[in-house]
C-alpha cells in the first residue's frame, strides 16, 4: 500500500516553461513533505520542504503547495532550465515522531527539459 | 564540508552470503540512516541510528541489522541475502533537529545472484 503516490513516471517541458511535478498521499499523519531531486550515479540532493501548517513555500524558482484536504502536494519550477532534468522525488514524514520513522517516498517523476 | 560518503560502490554478491556496506557521514551530522532503493521504486526506509543505537525501523527483517561508531559513521550488514536485495542502498546522515532533512551519499549497487 503506497502511502505516498507519483502518478506521472515522467514529464517532458519546454525551457523556460513552467514544470508541475504531483505527489499524493494518503497517510493523515504525515505533516511534513520534502522534495528531492536525483541525477543519475548520485545520491538525492534536498531541494524544498513544507510544513503542513503552511500551504506554500518559495525558494527561488521553485514552489511547493500543499492542499491538505485533498493530501496533495505539487512543485512549480518556473522557469524550466536544462539541468533540471532528473528525477524527482516526493517525500513525507511524521514530524511528531521525531523523525525516527524515516520518510516515506513516492517512486519518482523523471523530469525531462527540453530545449 | 566533506558529504556522505559510502563504499562500496557496486558489489555482487550470491544468494546465502553475507554483505556489509559502509558509510562516513556528512561532518556535524548525528544520526545516520539507510535506505533500500529497488529498481524504479523510491527510496524505502530501513532503520535509523542516534547515539550509536537504533531508534526507528521500516519494514524490513532482522537480517538486516546495522552499527554506528562514535565517529558518526556507519555500517549496513545483510545476511542470508536473497535475490530480492538487489538494490541501490542509501545512507543518509542528519543532524537531529525538528526538520531533520537527509543528506544522502550516491548508494552502494548490490547485485545478488
Amino acid at each position: 500500500d503506497q502511502q505516498v503516490k507519483q502518478n506521472s513516471p515522467s514529464l517532458s517541458v519546454q525551457e523556460g516553461r513552467i514544470s508541475i511535478l504531483n505527489c499524493d498521499y494518503t497517510n493523515s499523519m504525515f505533516d511534513y513533505f520534502l522534495w528531492y531531486k536525483k541525477y543519475p550515479a548520485e545520491g538525492p540532493t534536498f531541494l524544498i520542504s513544507i510544513s503542513s501548517i503552511k500551504d506554500k513555500n518559495e525558494d527561488g524558482r521553485f514552489t511547493v503547495f500543499l492542499n491538505k484536504s485533498a493530501k496533495h502536494l505539487s512543485l512549480h519550477i518556473v522557469p524550466s532550465q536544462p539541468g533540471d532534468s532528473a528525477v524527482y522525488f516526493c517525500a513525507a514524514r511524521e514530524l511528531s515522531g521525531g523523525g525516527a520513522d524515516g520518510l516515506t517516498f513516492g517512486k519518482g517523476t523523471h523530469l525531462i527539459i527540453q530545449p | 564540508e566533506t558529504g556522505v560518503t559510502q563504499s562500496p560502490t557496486h558489489l555482487i554478491k550470491t544468494r546465502g552470503q553475507q554483505v556489509t556496506l559502509r558509510c562516513s557521514s556528512q561532518s556535524g551530522h548525528n544520526t545516520v540512516s539507510w535506505y533500500q532503493q529497488a529498481l524504479g521504486q523510491g527510496p524505502q526506509f530501513i532503520f535509523q541510528y542516534y547515539r550509536e543505537e537504533e531508534n526507528g525501523r521500516g519494514n524490513f527483517p532482522p537480517r538486516f541489522s546495522g552499527l554506528q561508531f562514535p565517529n558518526y559513521s556507519s555500517e549496513l550488514n545483510v545476511n542470508a541475502l536473497e535475490l530480492d536485495d538487489s538494490a541501490l542502498y542509501l545512507c543518509a546522515s542528519s543532524f537531529r533537529d525538528g526538520a531533520n532533512v537527509l543528506t544522502f551519499g550516491a548508494g552502494s549497487r548490490l547485485t545478488v545472484l
